[in-house]
């Protein structure tokens, strides 16, 4: 069973370059999140998504975009990255709301923005 | 707002000794409370939660969380702690509607021989 699954683990951009993160899980969860991690600040979300087809802004979601096309995907995008950008970046998956049931998170991927 | 607070960055306790992990939340009504754990390099993973009914929760790899509502607090606890225990820890509550959940800011556990 591979749950989530997020490509790549690590990733050096320069400032202004774009690049999409990957998010696939195989267990046909509905809801999907993306956090992304700074020490000390704990886990800020992104945007999630409650079905294919539907997304919604999370507490930072400026500088990110994302689509929700089929139920297992739910890529993450940077369009011109900045330092600001630099941390670590989390995907998860449940089957039903969050308030009603655990998260799967995938490994993460570094990412760091020079 | 529904939120979480960890007030402490580090809890360092020696192995054998029990240990307290310490959350306290904001939420209007009935709370909905989680417990995460992370392993270096990896993913968090879920541990326990509290939806209603007993106030002590009982969770992966023998953690337990007391609820107190009179204290607003949700205590990560275990009686007798592991090195392999070693890891960052996060409570979290759901929030918009339910359908996210917030974390707190984590709290950093270091179990010592």
């Amino acid at each position: 069973n591979a749950g989530v699954t997020q490509t790549p683990k690590f990733r050096i951009l320069k400032i202004g370059q774009s690049m999409t993160l990957q998010c696939t899980q195989d267990m046909n969860h509905n809801y999907m999140y993306w956090y992304r991690q700074d020490p000390g600040m704990g886990l800020k979300l992104i945007y999630y998504s409650v079905g294919a087809g539907i997304t919604d802004k999370g507490e930072v979601p400026n500088g990110y975009n994302v689509s929700r096309s089929t139920t297992e995907d739910f890529p993450l995008r940077l369009e011109l990255a900045a330092p600001s950008q630099t941390s670590v970046y989390f995907c998860a998956s449940s089957y039903v709301r969050g308030a009603n049931e655990k998260l799967f998170f995938g490994s993460g991927t570094q990412l760091s923005v020079l | 707002a529904q939120s979480v607070a960890q007030p402490e960055d580090q809890v360092n306790v020696a192995e054998g000794n029990p240990l307290t992990v310490k959350c306290t939340y904001s939420v209007s009504g009935n709370p909905y409370l989680f417990w995460y754990v992370q392993y270096p390099n990896r993913g968090l993973q879920f541990l326990l939660k509290y939806i209603t009914g007993d106030n002590l929760v009982k969770g992966s790899y023998g953690f337990e969380a007391e609820f107190n509502k009179s204290q607003t607090s949700f205590h990560l606890k275990k009686p007798s702690a592991l090195v392999s225990d070693s890891a960052l820890y996060f409570c979290a509550v759901p929030t918009g509607g339910g359908n996210k959940l917030t974390f707190g800011t984590g709290t950093q556990l270091k179990v010592e021989l």
